[in-house]
């Protein structure tokens, strides 16, 4: 059973560039999240979504940043015009419900972006 | 802003030893209180967790102490091992969000030295 996927590992885009960060949640899991992690800093959410729908997207940039999570296919994390100050490492989490009795997310490896 | 703060920063213990990292929190409207270990290069991972009705949970050698009144919970990692060495992080789950969002500690890197 292969965990939460993320591809590419590494990510390097120039300023101005759009950023595509995938995410293939375990098996049976619907539910996914999306936190970034800056140097030096715990991780901070930033989307929630369930097949086809966004739950909860509070933490996300107001502008440059979207996510989508479709029927088919990965959840995909956008960002458009990067900046140096969206060098980061970006995880996925799935986790097989949202919300009710004691759960834990499951972890990709990240995808670490460098904006030069 | 709900805000879970996190110390130390980092922590260097011998082999053997007891490691202790504490959280505190800002906001009483947690209900689910995870803490996460992340070695260099992968992603977090659950180590253990805690609802805020218990008030002590102990799974091996890690154990989460949790204070309602004061707002602070703990990991305790006993007898330390070199293999322990990681980043911990504390997060707590706000009540009544829409899903499974988790507020996280700013993390603490403990080196256990053999």
């Amino acid at each position: 059973n292969a965990g939460v996927m993320q591809n590419p590992r590494h990510l390097v885009r120039r300023r101005g560039q759009e950023a595509r960060l995938r995410c293939s949640p375990m098996k049976g899991h619907s539910h996914v999240y999306w936190y970034r992690q800056l140097p030096e800093e715990g991780l901070k959410f930033m989307v929630y979504l369930q097949k086809e729908n966004i739950i909860d997207e509070s933490g996300m940039p107001k502008e440059r940043f979207s996510a989508e999570f479709p029927k088919e296919g990965p959840s995909i994390l956008r960002i458009q015009q990067v900046v140096r100050g969206d060098s980061a490492a970006y995880f996925c989490a799935s986790s097989p419900t949202g919300t009710g009795s004691n759960y834990g997310y499951t972890f990709g490896s990240g995808t670490r972006l460098t904006v030069v | 802003q709900q805000q879970v703060k996190q110390s130390p920063q980092s922590l260097i213990v011998q082999k053997g030893g007891i490691s202790i990292i504490n959280c505190a929190y800002e906001n009483t409207a947690f209900d689910y209180f995870p803490w996460y270990q992340q070695f260099p290069g992968k992603g977090p991972a659950l180590l253990i967790a805690i609802r805020p009705d218990v008030s002590e949970k102990k799974e091996g050698r890690f154990t989460i102490s949790f204070n309602k009144s004061a707002k602070q919970f703990s990991l305790h990692i006993m007898d330390s091992q070199p293999g322990d060495s990681a980043t911990y992080f504390c997060a707590a789950r706000p009540l009544n969000n829409q899903g499974g969002k988790l507020i996280f500690g700013q993390g603490t890197e403990l080196s256990v030295k053999p």
